[in-house]
């Protein structure tokens, strides 16, 4: 078991340009979660999927959010035509299938975004 | 929608007092989680309250789930150096597939030794 990882772990980009975050939840963990989390406040929920189905999107997640995860393992998070109150950290969580109906969450190192 | 609140924003002590943190939803909760963010870190899981009126114990910290499902606190006693960081309660609502967390705006202790 390695744990969350995510790929960036910073990003810097101009305004207006695209990024693309990876993660990797522990193996064997079906639900998957995203959140974004500024300074001095607790992560906002993004959107999360199970296994391969993206099954809730926040309000949060404007027309130029997009998250897949393709084969249910990793996911992506794509940002488009970034904005510079978009400059965030970006953290990943995974949890069990095999923990109840009310899971923890497994959280990422995140990857800090920077938009300039 | 469903908020959290939490107080108090920043909290700061000396070696061997007590701390606690207290937490607040709008609706009422299926189960709340507490987690800890050392600075620079990502937030780790600390416990899970599911029953009305649950108390759960974990060494110097110890974990309230309010009757009314609605509110929760965490107490730490005599505080480490170590305790440092970001305090977070999340809450859970069940019902179709909706399992996500709603964090409160966590509470951060510092501790002077």
């Amino acid at each position: 078991d390695t744990g969350v990882s995510q790929n960036p772990r910073h990003k810097i980009t101009k305004r207006g340009q695209n990024v693309t975050f990876r993660c990797d939840p522990i193996s064997e963990h079906n639900r998957l979660y995203w959140y974004r989390q500024t300074l001095g406040q607790g992560p906002e929920f993004l959107t999360y999927f199970q296994n391969e189905a993206q099954l809730e999107k926040s309000r949060l997640l404007s027309d130029r959010f997009s998250a897949e995860r393709p084969k249910g393992s990793f996911s992506t998070l794509e940002i488009q035509r970034t904005e510079q109150g978009d400059s965030a950290m970006y953290l990943c969580a995974s949890s069990s299938p095999t923990s109840g109906a009310f899971r923890e969450q497994y959280f990422g190192p995140g990857t800090r975004l920077t938009v300039t | 929608g469903q908020q959290v609140m939490q107080i108090p924003q920043y909290q700061h002590v000396q070696e061997g007092e007590d701390f606690t943190t207290y937490c607040n939803s709008s609706t009422t909760l299926s189960n709340i989680q507490w987690y800890k963010q050392r600075p620079g870190g990502h937030p780790v899981f600390l416990i899970q309250l599911v029953k009305s009126g649950e108390v759960k114990k974990q060494k110097r910290l110890t974990f309230q789930f309010g009757e009314a499902k609605k509110n929760s606190s965490l107490h730490i006693t005599a505080t480490q150096t170590t305790d440092v960081g970001t305090y977070f309660c999340a809450g859970q609502n069940s019902g179709g597939s909706n399992y996500k967390l709603t964090f409160g705006k966590g509470t951060l202790l510092t501790v002077n030794p």
